[in-house]
């Protein structure tokens, strides 16, 4: 079966400080990982996408990386601000081959709090 | 306005009552979906729209009806609204593999 799980649920950490969110997956066949942030009240707006043989794509602040390998990826933030307070979700891509779309297996999200 | 809308952005309707929920892209996207995003789940998919007049179900289905009769519109009929589609409701669209998220829906059914 199909599933992405994230983790932790929830995080709360000081502003300035790092964090490294984490997704691991089940899903084949695999096309691409992607990291959205969802703000509260908002739809997700998406952060990186990685195929399989990229291992480490920077968006600004956010750095994602990728093991194809254990299907696991993460997404470390640098010196969060209050504005990094949201929800994070990991979204894998599995490319269906019999009409060549693709469907999107999403994860829970970790909710991210960020404390003055 | 260009991007991705939806309207309207918050409903409050009875149990029984049909409920339409509209999207709207500027993109000429050819591929369109319909999410609704609950406490504890993830988004999960309800319909999507590979172009216009070509539809198909996704995860949740169940309850729900979609058309696109133009490429622009993808319009997400509950044709008899139940308590268990209180939800947030968001359509996306996708251009070179970045899917584009509406601002979404809440959806209370009473």
């Amino acid at each position: 079966k199909n599933q992405v799980e994230q983790s932790p649920q929830s995080l709360i950490i000081l502003e300035g400080k790092n964090c490294t969110l984490q997704c691991n997956y089940t899903v084949s066949p695999f096309s691409n990982l992607r990291w959205y942030k969802q703000d509260t009240g908002r739809g997700p707006v998406s952060l990186t996408i990685m195929t399989f043989s990229e291992n480490t794509k920077s968006n600004g602040r956010y750095t994602a990386t990728l093991d194809a390998d254990t299907k696991q990826s993460s997404l470390h933030i640098t010196a969060s601000q209050l504005s990094d307070s949201a929800s994070y979700i990991c979204v894998v891509s599995a490319l269906t081959s019999w009409d060549s779309s693709y469907k999107l297996i999403f994860g829970s999200g970790t909710r991210l709090l960020v404390r003055p | 306005d260009a991007g991705i809308t939806q309207s309207p952005r918050y409903k409050i309707t009875e149990t029984g009552r049909q409920v339409t929920l509209m999207c709207h892209q500027t993109w000429s996207h050819s591929y369109m979906f319909w999410y609704r995003q609950d406490l504890g789940h993830g988004l999960r998919l309800i319909y999507y729209s590979a172009a216009a007049d070509i539809t198909d179900k996704g995860e949740v289905p169940d309850g729900y009806v979609v058309s696109r009769s133009k490429t622009e519109n993808f319009p997400l009929t509950l044709e008899s609204a139940t308590r268990s589609q209180t939800s947030v409701y968001f359509c996306a669209s996708t251009g070179r593999e970045t899917q584009y998220f509406g601002p979404g829906t809440r959806l209370l059914v009473l």
